[in-house]
């Protein structure tokens, strides 16, 4: 156990829906990376946020957004969804955000999102 | 655009045998990080190296950084069930910035 929960565990949904993905950084950490899993395109980055505020960006498509609130949870936005955003979508956390390399990231269990 | 390949894709091996799985790219990185993902589970976190030609072991797990930081293996000795699983690099951009770019993954199979 990580201690990064995300929820749903699972979601089914049609195109052109909206979800949205919730997650809960470890006690302690202020930096909350968001990642997409799929079969064909492996793990890729999408935003990350420290204390609140946006500190880089990765291939995040204009139809997803992303924010972490005061009390340091984080929501992923996906909407106009379509066939190909079904995958694996990760949280992961860490301390303090650092430089890339600089410090551990602690992923939680993932969401599977499933668009029909 | 980085890139960060990962061979062999996909090892099935027998309980005893040593693998060595290879992460390579043609940019440099400030350093590269090895995780393990299992079914229904994210990544974990392995090892980090840092240093060119830097070597670093973890019980029958050897990781190496290449000396140019453009490449990495992974050499696991006598393999056994439990590591099965998803095995991913990641590097981290030298030219400083909060970004990682993870590898293509090889998913090994350790049959007992």
């Amino acid at each position: 156990d990580s201690g990064v929960t995300q929820t749903p565990k699972h979601l089914i949904t049609a195109t052109g829906q909206r979800v949205t993905l919730r997650c809960s950084p470890r006690s302690g950490d202020l930096s909350v990376y968001w990642y997409q899993q799929s079969l064909d395109q492996g793990l890729q980055f999408l935003i990350q946020y420290y204390n609140g505020e946006e500190r880089a960006k990765g291939n995040i498509l204009e139809r997803f957004s992303a924010q972490q609130f005061p009390d340091l949870h984080s929501e992923l936005n996906l909407s106009s969804l379509e066939l190909g955003d079904s995958a694996l979508y990760f949280c992961a956390s860490s301390v303090e955000g650092g430089l890339a390399g600089q410090e551990t990231q602690y992923f939680g269990p993932g969401t599977r999102l499933l668009v029909l | 655009t980085q890139l960060l390949e990962q061979s062999p894709q996909f090892l099935s091996i027998q309980e005893g045998e040593n693998l060595t799985v290879y992460c390579n790219s043609s940019s440099v990185f400030s350093s590269l990080q090895w995780y393990r993902q299992e079914p229904g589970e994210g990544p974990v976190l392995l090892v980090t190296v840092v240093t060119g030609g830097e070597v670093k072991k973890l019980k029958r797990l050897t990781f190496q950084f290449g000396d140019a930081r453009k490449d990495s293996s992974l050499h696991i000795t006598a393999a056994q069930p439990g590591d099965t699983g998803l095995y991913l690099c990641a590097g981290a951009d030298a030219s400083g910035t909060y970004k990682y770019i993870f590898g293509t993954g090889t998913r090994l199979k350790v049959l007992a």
